[in-house]
C-alpha cells in the first residue's frame, strides 16, 4: 500500500498523559500536513511541513502540541498533558510541491480520547 | 476562517443524480475550489477541483457559477457507496504552499 499511513489509529488515554502520533506519507511527497478533526466538524489546519521545515502552524496548535519531522519523511505529532478538549480525529496529508494543483492525500486518521 | 456553506444533508435516490451546492463567496481570485468526502472513520479522499471552469472526471461534474460565488458536484448516477460528508473545500496560499480551509460539510445519504 503506497498510501499516507498513520499510527496507532486509535487511542485511549487519561487526562494529562503524554501521547505521540505517527504518520508515514506516500514517499515522493515532499509536504506533510496535520489537520485536526472534531466530533460533525470539518477537519481544521494545524501545521505544515516542507521536508523537515516546519512553515506553519495554527493558532490552534497550543503549547502543549510539537510536530517534527526530522529527517524529511514521516512526522510526529504530541500533545503533552492532555486534556478532554483534545479529544478528536487527527488527520495527516501528505502532497507533492512539483505539482501545479498541490492534492493532498489523507491518511485514516488516529482517533484520540482522553478520559 | 471557513470560507463555504453547505447544506447540512441531502437524500438521493440511487441511480439518480446527485446535486451538492456549496456557497464561497468570500472566494479570492486565484482560489481554487475542491471537493472531498469522507466515509465514516476513514480519511478524506479527492473527488475534483477547479478554478472558473466547469470540470468532469471519472467521479463527479463540477459547475462553477461565473462569479465564482457558489459552485455544483454533480454525481451523475448515485450509488449506495456514495453515502459520505461531501465537503466543499477552498484553497488558499499561505507560506509556500495550499491550505485547504474546510467547511462543515453535507451528509448525503444514497437511499435504495
Amino acid at each position: 500500500d503506497t498510501g499516507v499511513s498513520q499510527d496507532p489509529r486509535h487511542k485511549i488515554t487519561k487526562r494529562g498523559q503524554n501521547v505521540t502520533f505517527r504518520c508515514d506519507p506516500i514517499s515522493e511527497h515532499n509536504r506533510l500536513y496535520w489537520y485536526r478533526q472534531t466530533l460533525g466538524q470539518g477537519p481544521e489546519f494545524l501545521t505544515y511541513f516542507q521536508n523537515e521545515a516546519q512553515l506553519e502552524k495554527s493558532r490552534l496548535l497550543s503549547d502543549r502540541f510539537s510536530a517534527e519531522r526530522p529527517k524529511g519523511s514521516f512526522s510526529t505529532l504530541e500533545i503533552q498533558r492532555t486534556e478532554q478538549g483534545d479529544s478528536a480525529m487527527y488527520l495527516c496529508a501528505s502532497s507533492q510541491g512539483t505539482i501545479p494543483y498541490n492534492e493532498q492525500f489523507f491518511g485514516p486518521g488516529t482517533r484520540l480520547t482522553v478520559l | 476562517d471557513a470560507k463555504t456553506t453547505q447544506p447540512p444533508s441531502m437524500d438521493c435516490a440511487e441511480g439518480r443524480a446527485a446535486n451538492l451546492p456549496c456557497n464561497h463567496s468570500t472566494i479570492s481570485g486565484n482560489e481554487y475550489v475542491y471537493w472531498y468526502r469522507q466515509i465514516h472513520s476513514q480519511g478524506p479522499q479527492y473527488i475534483i477541483h477547479g478554478l472558473k471552469n466547469n470540470e468532469t472526471n471519472e467521479m463527479a461534474s463540477l459547475i462553477i457559477t461565473e462569479d465564482r460565488k457558489s459552485s455544483t458536484l454533480i454525481l451523475p448516477h448515485a450509488t449506495l457507496r456514495d453515502t459520505a460528508v461531501y465537503y466543499c473545500i477552498v484553497r488558499v496560499h499561505s507560506s509556500g504552499t495550499y491550505k485547504y480551509i474546510f467547511g462543515t460539510g453535507t451528509r448525503l445519504k444514497v437511499l435504495a
